[in-house]
């Protein structure tokens, strides 16, 4: 089983439509991450999370929101999807290395293809 | 301004041979971190190789090396006796600072084609 889990893998719905997506982790790492994938611009920040208790946002927060249920879980929301929000969603996990805290590594899950048509 | 510029959109490269994937950053931080990823057409994000900007010694990892260069602000990726399993998307990425979360920047990403 995939450590990092995202749900759905494929989602098509309409502007203005509501819609979640889901992480949840099994590795017990505190910290979480959704970012989004653009063609041609790489992987950007939308939220990051310490802990089930301090949420914030990243690059590009607006549109967003997000729920940190529990360790494990991570959802992101958009309220009122529009059609530039069409990509490709990652969470990600980590968790600080004691001694070299720049090591950090991201350990995503396999993403989640949202279109908004 | 782009932190993490990766010149390179496409590369083809015969199998067995080296390759080196560009990468330059910019950063007014005397502490940083540069990543590379690789992303194959399945799609999830593998972590390949770190170097942190105190580093004495270029960081190797099997058949990936990073040839880090402070004063370029370069971290090119090489791959020595290139697979055909190495087709993918590469990303290069950069953390500002050693504290807090894992807020890494990523370059556009080089796609990489291996021939036969």
């Amino acid at each position: 089983d995939a450590d990092v889990t995202q749900t759905p893998r494929n989602r098509i719905t309409k502007t203005g439509k509501r819609i979640m997506l889901e992480c949840s982790q099994t590795k017990g790492h505190d910290r979480m991450y959704w970012y989004r994938q653009d063609p041609g611009l790489g992987l950007r920040l939308i939220y990051y999370s310490f802990d089930v208790k301090d949420i914030n946002k990243g690059e590009i927060s607006d549109g967003y929101s997000v729920s940190r249920q529990a360790q494990a879980k991570f959802s992101l929301s958009l309220e009122s999807a529009i059609p530039n929000q069409t990509a490709l969603y990652f969470c990600a996990t980590s968790e600080p290395q004691a001694g070299t805290p720049a090591r950090e590594k991201l350990f995503f899950g396999s993403g989640t293809q949202l279109s908004v048509l | 301004a782009q932190k993490i510029t990766q010149t390179q959109p496409g590369m083809f490269v015969q199998e067995k041979e080296a390759v080196t994937l560009d990468c330059t950053y910019d950063t007014s931080d005397q502490s940083y971190g540069l990543f590379w990823y690789k992303q194959p057409s399945s799609g999830e994000m593998i972590f390949l190789i770190y170097q942190g900007s105190y580093d004495e010694q270029n960081a190797t990892e099997g058949r990936y090396s990073l040839n880090f260069q402070k004063a370029r602000k370069s971290a090119n990726l090489v791959i020595s006796a290139s697979q055909l399993g190495d087709s993918a998307m590469y990303f290069c990425a950069m953390r500002e600072g050693y504290q807090g979360a894992q807020k890494l920047v990523f370059g556009q990403g080089t796609r990489l084609t291996i021939n036969p």
